[in-house]
């Protein structure tokens, strides 16, 4: 079956700190993965996807294919990053189809 | 250019009512897919359409329907509104409908629907 695991509702943090937000997946196949972000009054936009190996507000994530994995982290946490994070894995390559974590809220306090 | 477009934005209606959401797509999309967002399920997708064709459809009942225009629009229907239909329904499009660096979906701001 075709699941996003995001273990974390919530991850409170101070400005500064570094920030990884967990997301694990189960797919079979080659899997593409990306990271919405939904700022507070804001549409669901995308944070960033592992095709593109881009880093994007300074967040990164590695496609970790052992273990499943798609961890976005940054290694300093700004107040304006306070949002809500969801994880999502595209369900075949032909399609817009998408598949969401139940979503991270993550708090940077100042 | 102008974003993904949602009407109505709120919605209150009663159980046993239809009710209808539009969407209208950048210009140019062809490919735009609807999602359910609740606090206890999240975002769970409901169906998806390309070139007025249905490519995909998630685990709703029949209640729930949608169809897309010639001009890339879409409508979606929900029938016998239950309580527990309450929700955000955000609309998504893209240009292709498929992987590539080159497709990104955007979202709309969704319609808040309330069954009272």
């Amino acid at each position: 079956a075709q699941r996003v695991t995001q273990p974390e509702k919530l991850l409170s943090v101070f400005k500064g700190a570094p920030v990884e937000l967990k997301c694990n997946y189960s797919y079979s196949g080659s899997p593409e993965l990306f990271w919405y972000v939904q700022y507070s009054r804001q549409r669901l936009q995308l944070l960033l996807r592992h095709i593109s190996r881009e880093s994007i507000k300074g967040f990164t994530a590695d496609l970790n294919k052992g273990e499943t994995s798609f961890h976005l982290k940054k290694p300093f946490a700004q107040e304006e990053d306070s949002a809500m994070y969801y994880c999502a894995l595209r369900a075949r390559y032909n399609t817009d189809k998408l598949i969401f974590g139940t979503g991270t809220r993550l708090q940077v306090f100042p | 250019k102008a974003g993904v477009t949602q009407t109505p934005r709120y919605l209150i209606k009663t159980r046993g009512q239809q009710v209808t959401l539009s969407c209208s797509p950048i210009s140019g999309h062809r490919s735009v897919s609807w999602y359910q967002q609740t606090p206890g399920q999240g975002l769970q997708f409901l169906f998806e359409y390309f070139s007025e064709t249905q490519r995909n459809k998630g685990n709703f009942p029949g209640r729930f329907s949608g169809r897309q225009f010639s001009n890339s629009r879409s409508e979606m229907n929900v029938s016998t509104l239950e309580l527990g239909d309450s929700a955000l329904y955000l609309c998504a499009s893209s240009w292709a409908g498929t992987s590539g660096v080159y497709n990104e979906q955007f979202f709309g701001p969704g319609t808040r629907l309330t069954v009272l």
